[in-house]
């Protein structure tokens, strides 16, 4: 069974660069049915999609962090990464990484158990 | 792109049914389909419908989900309600290649 496992530090301060690999076990990720996502979700508040990409390394971003987020991809080692820049108290939150199944529709059906990051000095 | 509205909170008792909302903002709730995840209290989120209506492998029949065009809204119907189906649900769409999800809706099983 396929599984997703973030991590990264749990600690960063404002301005600096948030840097957050998933690593996917049991199973490949050079499916051309699947993306790979991040998803985050502020304490005690509703999910929010940050980005997706492929095997291959095209990306989708969120049109609100775009100009923030880099993800790249190394199928090698079965894992993908996520980079914030100039963090803020704003982009404290549980961080998710999560397979996204695309040949039909949209939709994360296998989540990593989530990854909490703190932005503060 | 479209915002995805869902209700706070809906409460039930235990063995009745309960249905959650999302109504898209434009464009037609037919254009893309919708899907819908359950979480629990400090859990990941987990795929319940996907597709408007299919049920992932291993979900129980009692989780079901439409769409209704006349309302711009997608539904998730739970009957039969267990204790074990308090979360919080959250519907997610798609478009122009973002992602979107719904604010979330606390179901409460009282």
């Amino acid at each position: 069974q396929l599984q997703l496992q973030e991590s990264g530090p749990g600690l960063v301060k404002p301005s600096q660069t948030l840097s957050l690999t998933c690593s996917v076990s049991g199973g490949s990720m050079s499916s051309s049915r699947h993306f790979w996502g991040w998803i985050r979700q502020p304490p005690g508040k509703g999910l929010e999609w940050i980005g997706s990409i492929y095997n291959s390394g095209s990306t989708y971003h969120n049109v609100s962090l775009r100009s923030r987020v880099t993800m790249s991809v190394d199928t090698s080692e079965n894992q993908f990464s996520l980079k914030l820049s100039s963090v803020t108290a704003a982009d404290t939150a549980i961080y998710y990484c999560a397979r996204e199944e695309v040949a039909t529709s949209w939709y994360f059906d296998l989540w990593g158990r989530g990854t909490l990051v703190t932005v503060s000095s | 792109n479209f915002i995805l509205t869902q209700p706070n909170s809906v409460s039930e008792s235990p063995g009745k049914t309960v249905t959650i909302s999302c109504t898209r903002s434009s464009g037609s709730i037919a254009s893309n389909y919708v899907q819908w995840y359950q979480q629990r209290p400090a859990s990941s989120p987990t795929l319940v419908i996907y597709e408007d209506k299919q049920r992932p492998s291993g979900v129980p029949d009692r989780f079901s989900g439409s769409i209704d065009s006349s309302s711009n809204s997608a539904s998730l119907t739970i009957s039969g309600l267990k204790t074990d189906d308090e979360a919080d649900y959250y519907c997610q769409s798609y478009d122009n290649n973002n992602r979107l999800f719904g604010g979330g809706t606390k179901l409460t099983v009282l």
